[in-house]
């Protein structure tokens, strides 16, 4: 199965910041990862697509970048509506494993 | 619109089954895979179970004891759990994959229904 090891696991940061999240799968996946934002109580919801492609509706403000087994997700200038929790996922066939999650508090 | 909504949730007894409903509006469920995403409250996400095609998968921590299916002139989506534990015990969404393949993202969600195992 393919792991998908995220990090950092918290991240205090301020409005204004650019910040930068990672995520390492244990196998070559191509580009076959999506980035989601879940705020609490709330369902995830899909920012990026096959590694760097904005889905509908998204902020220019984020991006995605990475092919093979490194990715990235950047957020250019944060917002306050920005401050959840973000998960990479690889979606290369099941098991489709999730990051662990990045924790995006304010600092 | 896309809507899927979950239903079903609550306090099982470890040991016993529960089901879990799907009902999806503004797709069809023949075209699209979907997806059983859970979450532990206040942990990450983890991936249950999937159908596309009539074809099923189970992550291992489940594999024998969950069972998924459709019914399509239900428009409706199931997860049959048995001898649940208490660490099946989470927040269940389900999702749709963005397109027929399989090397597809998950691009709607349900809002999720919570199961609770305990005594």
């Amino acid at each position: 199965d393919i792991q998908m090891t995220q990090s950092p696991p918290s991240l205090s940061a301020s409005v204004g910041d650019r910040v930068t999240i990672t995520c390492r799968s244990s196998l070559y996946i191509n580009k076959w990862v999506a980035w989601y934002q879940q705020k609490p109580g709330k369902a995830p919801k899909v920012l990026i697509s096959k590694a760097s492609t904005l889905e509908s509706g998204v902020p220019s403000r984020f991006s995605g970048s990475g092919a093979g087994t490194e990715f990235t997700l950047t957020i250019s200038s944060l917002q306050p509506d920005d401050f959840a929790t973000y998960y990479c996922q690889h979606y290369n066939g099941s098991p489709y494993t999730f990051g662990q999650g990045t924790k995006l508090e304010i600092k | 619109e896309v809507q899927l909504v979950e239903s079903g949730g609550g306090l099982v007894q470890p040991g016993r089954s529960l089901r879990l409903s799907c009902a999806v509006s503004g797709f069809t469920l023949a075209d699209f895979p979907v997806h059983w995403v859970r979450q532990v409250p206040g942990k990450g996400l983890e991936w249950v179970s999937s159908i596309s095609w009539n074809t099923a998968a189970y992550a291992d921590s489940v594999k024998g004891r969950f069972t998924i299916s459709i019914d399509n002139a239900k428009n409706s989506l199931y997860l049959e759990m048995n001898s649940l534990t208490t660490e099946d015990t989470a927040l269940y969404f389900c999702a749709r994959g963005h397109d027929s393949a399989v090397t597809a993202y998950f691009d709607h969600w349900g809002q999720g229904a919570l199961v609770t195992v305990s005594s």
